[in-house]
């Protein structure tokens, strides 16, 4: 499974933009980047998801790298229901499994 | 239909005790996984289904760990002698088999203690 690097944690002020990274060097030309994110005592729920070109969705924005080695996932504004640990994930078409890494732990401060 | 549904949402057992665990999928996702999770830890998988059929098995599901999907619907994962170690969230996914992206979505785990 190809992998992915994340920072550990991150912060940020409610009603601003959250950028939160991922490096995945190792991306295969079938991998699609899937973002999850997983709320205090909840399961993971599906945030986006893209391939090549950038991705908009009602929850946020994924920003893909030319080279697709690193992608952004972008909160536009933070409320502090997003405070979560956001997920990066590589999957190649047909979605056999998810593998998930440590993710992120977005902090929102009010 | 409401989602992905386990139970119990809470189990504490003994160590050397049996439990099953229940997951109801949404009803028309052909596809099923179960995951583990460690606090601190994002889920590790375990196991999943295409219908009836279990697919993949990770090396993490010792002997003492089985799990089954009758009928292609509702799955049960049970765990002979619990151990301590085997305190943990355990999650149920589900999703639809595609070619291209399909979303899985999540149940809201069980929480196993083992004392």
């Amino acid at each position: 499974d190809a992998k992915t690097t994340q920072p550990n944690s991150m912060e940020s002020n409610e009603e601003e933009p959250v950028h939160l990274p991922c490096n995945h060097s190792t991306i295969s030309g079938t991998d699609y980047i899937h973002w999850y994110r997983q709320l205090p005592s909840q399961g993971p729920e599906y945030v986006i998801h893209g391939l090549t070109s950038n991705v908009n969705n009602r929850m946020a924005s994924l920003a893909i790298a030319e080279d697709r080695k690193s992608s952004t996932l972008i909160l536009h504004r933070a409320t502090l229901r997003d405070a979560a640990v956001y997920y990066c994930i590589l999957n190649s078409l047909g979605l056999d499994k998810l593998v998930f890494g440590a993710g992120t732990i977005l902090r929102v401060k009010s | 239909d409401t989602g992905v549904s386990q139970d119990p949402r809470h189990k504490i057992t003994k160590r050397g005790q049996n439990v099953t665990f229940r997951c109801d999928p949404i009803s028309e996702h052909n596809r099923l996984y179960w995951y583990r999770q460690t606090l601190g830890q994002g889920p590790e998988f375990l196991t999943y289904f295409q219908n009836e059929a279990q697919l993949e098995k990770s090396r993490l599901l010792s002997d003492r760990f089985s799990a089954e999907r009758p009928k292609g619907s509702f799955s049960t994962l049970e765990i002979q002698r619990t151990e301590q170690g085997d305190s943990a969230m355990y999650l149920c996914a589900s999703s639809i088999r595609s070619t291209s992206h399909t979303e899985a979505f999540f149940g809201q785990g069980t929480r196993l203690t083992v004392v």
